[in-house]
């Protein structure tokens, strides 16, 4: 039981050029959620996948899409990086925890993405 | 706007020392706090969640203490330990429909020895 995956840990890119960041859950969740990382900025929601076949943008949207490509992955793409795009990215997962006697959703994260654009 | 304001942005305590860290929040309809711990190099995770039916929830040497009327909710940690050295969010959120958590900005927290 892995998780939350990301791919890849590092990366560093050109202004302009395109990527996409890879995630997978193993833990049967539905919903499914990017964010970034930024000095003093908190976690900001880039988009999220409430469930398979929906998504929706969240709080920073904007020079991102995403493609949930099934219940386990959710990948999120940079069509044209800029610099304001360097951060740390973050994958998340959410649904029941296990061996807690409260039911209430619980977020499991990603290792992150440490994205560096020039 | 900021929905969930978290104080102080750093905290340097002694081993043995309480720190406290405090949010505020301003949608009355969130309905569910946990608080995340995050180690460097590393996600989020989990560390302690409660719900406004109560006004204090202790884990261990962490507590969560609650206070609806001013909308606010705070972290203590009792006998701090430089294995606690972390940054810590505090969230808020809906329990009903899409679980999506409002995040504070977050607290580094150092604990020296």
């Amino acid at each position: 039981n892995a998780g939350v995956t990301q791919t890849p840990k590092f990366q560093v890119l050109k202004t302009g050029q395109s990527m996409t960041l890879q995630c997978a859950q193993d833990m049967n969740h539905n919903s499914m959620y990017w964010y970034r990382q930024d000095p003093g900025m908190g976690l900001r929601l880039i988009y999220y996948s409430a469930s398979e076949g929906t998504t929706d943008k969240g709080e920073v949207p904007n020079g991102y899409n995403v493609s949930r490509l099934n219940k386990r992955e959710f990948s999120l793409r940079l069509e044209s990086a800029a610099p304001s795009q360097t951060s740390v990215y973050f994958c998340a997962s959410s649904g029941p925890p296990p061996l807690r006697v409260d039911p209430t959703d619980t977020q499991y994260f990603g290792p992150g993405t440490r994205l560096t654009v020039l | 706007q900021q929905q969930v304001k978290q104080s102080p942005q750093s905290l340097i305590v002694q081993k043995g020392g309480i720190p406290i860290i405090n949010c505020a929040y301003e949608n009355t309809a969130f309905d569910y706090f946990p608080w995340y711990q995050q180690f460097p190099g590393k996600g989020p995770a989990l560390l302690i969640a409660i719900r406004p039916d109560v006004s204090e929830k202790k884990e261990g040497r962490f507590t969560i203490s609650f206070n609806k009327s001013a909308k606010q909710f705070s972290l203590h940690i009792m006998d701090s330990q430089p294995g606690d050295s972390a940054t810590y969010f505090c969230a808020a959120s809906r329990i009903r429909g899409s679980y999506i958590p409002t995040f504070g900005r977050g607290t580094s927290l150092i604990v020296h020895p």
